[in-house]
């Protein structure tokens, strides 16, 4: 079963503007946590931004969000203020503490943004 | 070096061939994994090496697929008999470990080898 949902497979942003990007997830651990990272076109994967479970605060780093919403199970990432720069393919991804313990990570199918002027 | 490197970036075989990919994590870092991307299966797990634990090898697609990490560091991926259908970007990430605690241990990526089977 996939353990890792990302919706929009495409989406076009204008520059400047923000974007939503959606990921929900599908687990019975208690402790997990929730990645997103980012791979332009040559092809590298950067991360991004890194939200626990027991986090009790949405984590934010610089113009990335992750909107943590643990009873629906969604991790949502919001890109503030977008840039040329931003457009490339997005994954949400997933650790589990005890049925993997830490170890692989779970990615959803991607969702490809293409930011215009 | 200053993040995970894969070699080589590209790599062209024939049917039947045996291939070996090779990742060298970042320094440090005891944990070290292997993903394949193709355009029909997504991302998927292959092979996680942590520290002197048996490695969980749980996401080898088949017995042609292998794995070795020598010290502790270095790490080569070696498909058998290679089919047109593993013909994917093989990524190599590393991490600092499960014991560095659950924000500390992101996992790394180095760039890929994508891997053509003619």
């Amino acid at each position: 079963a996939q353990k890792i949902t990302q919706t929009q497979p495409g989406m076009f942003v204008q520059e400047k503007e923000a974007v939503t990007l959606d990921c929900t997830y599908d687990t019975s651990d208690p402790s997990y946590g929730l990645f997103w990272y980012k791979q332009p076109s040559s092809g590298e994967m950067i991360f991004l931004i890194y939200q626990g479970s027991y986090d009790q605060q949405n984590a934010t780093e610089g113009r990335y969000s992750l909107n943590f919403q643990k009873a629906r199970k969604s991790a949502n990432l919001v890109i503030s203020a977008s840039q040329l720069g931003d457009s490339a393919m997005y994954f949400c991804a997933m650790r589990e503490a005890l049925t993997d313990s830490w170890g692989k990570l779970q990615f959803g199918a991607g969702t490809q943004v293409v930011v215009t002027p | 070096g200053a993040g995970v490197s894969q070699s080589p970036s590209n790599k062209v075989t024939e049917k039947g061939k045996d291939v070996e990919l090779r990742c060298d994590p970042i320094s440090g870092h005891t944990a070290l994994y292997w993903y394949r991307q193709s355009l029909g299966q997504g991302l998927e797990f292959l092979i996680y090496f942590q520290g002197n634990s048996a490695p969980d090898k749980s996401g080898l697609p088949s017995d042609r697929f292998s794995a070795e990490r020598t010290g502790g560091s270095v790490s080569t991926l070696t498909i058998q008999r290679t089919q047109q259908e593993d013909s994917a970007v093989y990524l190599c990430a590393s991490s600092l470990g499960r014991l560095a605690g659950a924000k500390q241990n992101i996992q790394y990526f180095g760039a890929g080898t994508r891997l053509s089977v003619l």
